[in-house]
């Protein structure tokens, strides 16, 4: 089955800082991978994805590169801001569609000091 | 739409006693999924469904039962708690044809 690997598991970085997560997984046949972000006593929550079919992806401060080849893919945060402190999780997903296959990292806790 | 609801937010049992963890989605998801999360492991797969009448196990379904008679509610059961199934439980939905999971609040339990 999928194996995700995820660091660092923490993180600290000061406030206007760029934060970089990564992730690698084992199944080539992997074609969805998600990044979630959970805060304190919630449920996670997606912030960001990418499809096997694309590079890199990007939304205002936070972007997601993907390198099929050496399968692995990394999470951005630029311009780091303290309610971007939290606990982001990657995941993968082989198949279409309902992830009910999909396998997650073991997380990294980012702290933004002000 | 209130999303994915979990009920109850915190638990505590006693070793051997049985309890259901209840997870009801408002979305007409037809993906339902339970995760376990533990200290640095991460999001661990119990059971899921692909819509109602049928389940099946994911990573660590040991010690859990499911059920799905609607297409809203995915009961968790513990039959005989362990101290093993401390844990915080997640319940998830997705949408037919998509792939963003909406995660429920959590249930936090306690086996003593």
């Amino acid at each position: 089955g999928e194996n995700v690997e995820q660091h660092p598991s923490t993180l600290s970085v000061q406030e206007g800082d760029s934060a970089v997560i990564k992730c690698t997984y084992s199944d080539s046949a992997s074609n969805y991978f998600p990044w979630y972000k959970q805060e304190l006593g919630k449920g996670p929550q997606l912030i960001i994805d990418i499809r096997s079919n694309v590079g890199e992806k990007k939304d205002q401060r936070i972007a997601v590169t993907l390198n099929k080849t050496a399968k692995h893919f990394s999470l951005h945060i630029t311009e780091t801001q303290p309610e971007d402190s939290a606990v982001y999780f990657c995941a993968a997903l082989r198949g279409p569609s309902g992830n009910e296959k999909l396998t997650f990292g073991t997380g990294t806790r980012l702290t933004i000091i002000p | 739409n209130a999303g994915v609801t979990q009920t109850p937010k915190f638990q505590v049992l006693k070793t051997g006693q049985s309890m259901t963890l209840q997870c009801a989605q408002d979305m007409n998801h037809e993906y339902m999924s339970w995760y376990r999360q533990d200290p640095g492991m991460g999001l661990r797969l119990i059971h899921y469904s692909v819509g109602a009448g049928i389940t099946d196990q994911g990573e660590v379904p040991n010690g859990y039962n499911v059920s799905r008679s609607t297409t809203e509610d995915f009961p968790l059961r513990l039959l005989s708690a362990a101290p093993s199934q401390t844990s915080v439980y997640f319940c998830a939905s997705t949408g037919q044809g998509d792939n963003e999971q909406f995660f429920g609040p959590g249930t936090r339990l306690t086996v003593l």
